[in-house]
């Protein structure tokens, strides 16, 4: 979707490294969501960062918004393997529709 | 055990032939959703439904149609599928809004 874009399409880091997958989007939000969708599965959210609020942590994730640049960042750090997966950005620029991005194909190797 | 169920989870058909994809959560979520997902292309949102008989079309309807008869039941149906309907297809729910998005595991449809 041209609504959300990750920057990258694939990366890859070695275990315990810190990685950051970005993303930009083109219209005003409500709220920006990151998701992770392992092989074989759906994607399961991880983060969900409001339109007002600049940084959200979740254990060993960040996600970072910054509305007037229509960017954000999501940053693993210590990475392991089970990270290995695509990341997603998900906007929501109208009332209940998620927009994703083709998504950033993480790789965490030994 | 809040899930949103896929069934079948592989499928193959037959060009011209009907399908039903069909999908039940137990969040008692009032809105749910079908996406595609095609390698490259992340997610593409077809229909989208607010409540039973209640749906609106996404970014890429042509080809399908819905229905939504309980609460907890969202069915994907396509009447003569097409070689390029052959994808990964998504059923999600959620409270609506911008909240989290529930998605099950998916079905992968081959259309030969």
């Amino acid at each position: 979707s041209q609504l959300a874009e990750e920057n990258l399409w694939a990366l890859s880091v070695h275990e315990g490294e810190s990685v950051t997958v970005n993303c930009s989007y083109k219209t005003s939000i409500t709220a920006l969501q990151w998701y992770r969708q392992k092989s074989g599965e759906g994607p399961a959210q991880l983060i969900l960062i409001r339109s007002n609020e600049r940084e959200k942590r979740n254990g060993r994730l960040r996600a970072t918004l910054d509305t007037s640049s229509q960017s954000s960042s999501l940053s693993i750090t210590a990475t392991r393997c089970e990270d290995t997966a695509v990341y997603f950005c998900a906007t929501v620029p109208n009332y209940n529709v998620l927009y994703f991005g083709s998504g950033t194909k993480l790789t965490v190797e030994p | 055990d809040m899930k949103v169920t896929q069934m079948p989870r592989y499928l193959i058909k037959r060009m011209g032939e009907n399908v039903l994809l069909e999908c039940g959560q137990d969040m008692s979520h009032e809105t749910m959703y079908w996406y595609r997902q095609d390698p490259g292309l992340g997610l593409q949102l077809i229909y989208i439904s607010y409540d039973v008989d209640s749906n609106s079309e996404g970014d890429i309807p042509k080809g399908y149609r819905v229905s939504r008869k309980k609460r907890e039941h969202f069915s994907l149906i396509l009447d003569s599928a097409k070689t390029n309907q052959t994808s990964v297809y998504f059923c999600a729910s959620s409270l609506g809004g911008d909240t989290e998005v529930f998605f099950g595991k998916g079905t992968r449809l081959t259309v030969v």
